[in-house]
C-alpha cells in the first residue's frame, strides 16, 4: 500500500509564501490523481484540490482559487501545493491523500503537514 | 452541490445503534463516501460509494442511501469509536466535505 509522507510546513508571517510537499513511497504514483485538504485548528476538513496523473485535469475550491497551485513531478514522486499571500485563516493542517476509485474517494491519506500563519 | 451534514454531535453509549445523515443539493449517485478522524489523526476511509466498506473496517459500519440522502450507521458502538465523521462528495468539483458529527460517549 502506497504511503504518503507531506512537508513543507512551518510557521509563515502573513503575506509570505510556501510550499508544501507530498511524496509518495511507490513510483507507480505516477498513475495516481491527488487531493489537497486541510483542517484549521477545531474545525472540520475542506477539500482544496485536485490534479490528475499527467496534469492536464487540475480543479481548485473557490476559497483557494487564484493564491493555491497543485503541481506534480512524476519523477520525484511529489506533489506539490504552493500558497500564495498567506492569511491568518490558512492555518492548518494540510493532509495530501490519493484519489482512489471509479468513484474519486480520498484513500490513504498522509499524517499531515501543519502550516501557522502569524507576525 | 452543498452538503449538510447532521447531527453536529452526538452522545451515546457503548452498544447503542447510531445513524448519520448527510444530505446532499442534488443527486449524488454513487459519489459519496464516509471517514472516521480520531483526535491527532489523519481521516481514515469508512466506507466508498455510499455503500462499499474499506478493507479492514468493522462489519458493524454500514452505508446506505440513494439521490440526496445517505446515512452512516454503526450498529453497536465500541469504544474505539468515539470520534468524528464525515462525508464527502465526489460528484463534480469542487468536492466537498460535510460539517462532521462528533460522536462522544454519554
Amino acid at each position: 500500500e502506497v504511503q504518503l509522507v507531506e512537508s513543507g510546513g512551518g510557521l509563515v508571517q502573513p503575506g509570505g509564501s510556501l510550499r508544501l510537499t507530498c511524496t509518495a513511497s511507490e513510483a507507480i504514483f505516477s498513475t495516481y490523481n491527488m487531493n489537497w485538504v486541510r483542517q484549521a485548528p477545531g474545525k472540520g476538513l475542506e477539500w482544496l484540490s485536485y490534479i490528475n496523473s499527467d496534469s492536464t485535469t487540475i480543479y481548485y475550491a473557490d476559497s483557494v482559487k487564484g493564491r493555491f497551485t497543485i503541481s506534480r513531478d512524476n519523477a520525484k514522486r511529489s506533489l506539490y501545493l504552493e500558497i500564495n499571500d498567506l492569511r491568518a485563516g490558512d492555518t492548518a493542517m494540510y493532509y495530501c491523500a490519493r484519489d482512489t476509485g471509479f468513484h474519486n474517494w480520498c484513500d490513504p491519506w498522509g499524517q499531515g503537514t501543519l502550516v501557522t500563519v502569524s507576525s | 452541490i452543498q452538503i449538510t451534514q447532521s447531527p453536529s454531535s452526538l452522545s451515546a453509549s457503548v452498544g447503542d445503534r447510531v445513524t448519520i445523515t448527510c444530505r446532499a443539493s442534488q443527486g449524488l449517485g454513487k459519489y459519496l463516501h464516509w471517514y472516521q478522524q480520531r483526535p491527532g489523526s489523519a481521516p481514515k476511509l469508512l466506507i466508498y460509494a455510499v455503500s462499499n466498506l474499506q478493507v479492514g473496517v468493522p462489519s458493524r459500519f454500514s452505508g446506505s442511501g440513494s439521490g440526496t440522502a445517505f446515512t452512516l450507521t454503526i450498529s453497536s458502538l465500541q469504544p474505539e469509536d468515539f470520534a468524528t465523521y464525515y462525508c464527502q462528495h465526489s460528484y463534480s468539483a469542487p468536492y466537498s466535505f460535510g460539517q462532521g458529527t462528533k460522536l462522544e460517549i454519554k
